[in-house]
């Protein structure tokens, strides 16, 4: 059983470009979940997908979408990229609100 | 709010002696308590979970934690380090909304000498 993957693996946009991560989750799961990790900081919470929808964001401006598909997988959107957007960013899946999964990570460094 | 302090951002030990990474947590609520460990240039594993239950929580690795209302800590513990153990590692809280969402501590690293 294939885990949470992401895709790609590391990625490298200039400044006001705009940029799609993709996660394909656990079998099973139906909830996706991204976060946000800066160099030397904890994940920080994007959103959540449930059912398609968007069910919970954290602290993160428009600039950030997503979306869900009926297969359960998700993107991550990141248009008007900043410097400070440099991070990377983790997908994690879950059965509804239980234990969540994580993925390797996707690496994006803004220039 | 749900939040997590986590008291030091390295510890270093040697081979096969303790290994103790202090966690302090501020909930309204009974809280879900989580320790990850993010070994370099891969995602996070789930170590352990505290759901209301035992107190003393046993996890993967050898690693346990307890946790401690009084203190409100939950302190991460393994009798004898290995090599294999030097990572980061994070505590987390989850939030009390519908989603869950986890949120995270700032990350402890932890290097283990030979």
């Amino acid at each position: 059983d294939a885990g949470v993957t992401q895709s790609p693996t590391h990625l490298i946009k200039t400044r006001g470009q705009q940029v799609t991560l993709r996660c394909s989750p656990k079998s099973g799961h139906d909830t996706v979940s991204w976060y946000q990790q800066a160099l030397g900081q904890g994940p920080q919470f994007i959103f959540q997908y449930y059912e398609e929808e968007e069910r919970q964001r954290g602290n993160f401006p428009d600039r950030f979408s997503g979306h869900q598909f009926p297969n359960y997988s998700s993107e991550l959107n990141v248009n008007a990229l900043l410097l400070g957007d440099s991070a990377l960013y983790l997908c994690a899946s879950s059965f509804r609100q239980y234990e969540q999964y994580f993925g390797p990570g996707t690496r994006l460094t803004v220039t | 709010a749900q939040s997590v302090t986590q008291l030091d951002s390295h510890v270093s030990v040697s081979e096969g002696t303790p290994v103790l990474l202090r966690c302090n947590y501020s909930s309204s609520y009974s809280p879900s308590l989580f320790w990850y460990v993010q070994h370099p240039n891969k995602g996070l594993q789930l170590l352990l979970k505290y759901t209301s239950a035992a107190t003393l929580v046993k996890g993967i690795n050898g690693f346990e934690a307890e946790f401690k209302k009084s203190e409100t800590s939950f302190h991460l513990t393994k009798p004898s380090a290995h090599m294999s153990d030097a990572a980061e590692y994070f505590c987390v809280v989850s939030d009390l909304t519908a989603t869950d969402k986890l949120i995270f501590g700032t990350g402890t690293r932890l290097q283990v000498f030979p």
